[in-house]
């Protein structure tokens, strides 16, 4: 039972564009949700998170979003850069940004920015 | 500062065959965690320690065992291994889920 599903395995992008990562869930109690960033051959990376009482949450180039009532989030990278080739991690929790004990997190978007 | 690190980065077993994966973190966090992650699949939390000294069960904790045997260190024991538990397994340290750090991954084949 995958709570948190991001349906696009990939995605391609050309630099400078925007790129826009998705991702649906299902547990209506999740109350905070996290983008990782992953490279080959390393862990993932906390990218930016937002808390259920926001529906916006910018830092620098990356902005998330989050439509309670269509239980999704996205996440907008403006411009993209070949730097940000990478998997995209959606992730999300019960008991907000404390507790880690059951975040579910979503299979990944392999995202490749085009020079 | 090496952050998290885990030994080793690649392993084969056969089924039936033990091992420890080794996890140290050198950030003073409490909180400690053991993830998988299969292809098509997300990361999925294995075991927990909250603090030096306590251990609880997360997601998918079957065939597995852990230690906390310090506040740096929290390892994870396949007693018998089975071609399921071919993944790649991640720990990481961290009191808050926007502080969870990772460590770059244990790669284990079981055949």
């Amino acid at each position: 039972d995958q709570q948190v599903k991001q349906n696009s395995p990939s995605l391609s992008v050309q630099e400078g564009r925007i790129s826009i990562l998705n991702c649906d869930y299902t547990n209506s109690m999740f109350d905070y949700f996290l983008w990782y960033k992953k490279y080959p051959a390393e862990g993932p990376t906390f990218l930016i998170s937002i808390s259920s009482i926001k529906d916006k949450n910018e830092d620098g180039r990356f902005t998330v979003f989050l439509n309670k009532s269509a239980k999704h989030l996205s996440l907008h990278i403006v411009p993209s850069q070949p730097g940000d080739s990478a998997v995209y991690f959606c992730a999300a929790s019960v008991g907000g940004s404390y507790n880690n004990n059951d975040m579910r997190f979503g299979a990944g978007t392999r995202l490749t920015v085009k020079p | 500062n090496a952050g998290v690190t885990q030994t080793p980065k690649f392993q084969v077993l056969k089924t039936g065959q033990s091992m420890t994966l080794q996890c140290a973190q050198d950030m003073n966090h409490n909180s400690m965690y053991w993830y998988r992650q299969d292809p098509g699949m997300g990361l999925r939390l294995i075991y927990y320690s909250a603090s030096e000294g306590t251990t609880d069960k997360g997601e998918v904790p079957n065939g597995y065992n852990v230690s906390r045997l310090n506040k740096r260190e929290f390892s994870l024991r396949l007693e018998s291994a089975a071609p399921s538990q071919t993944s790649v397994y991640f720990c990481a340290a961290g009191d808050s889920l926007y502080e969870q750090y990772f460590g770059p991954g244990t790669r284990l084949t079981v055949t």
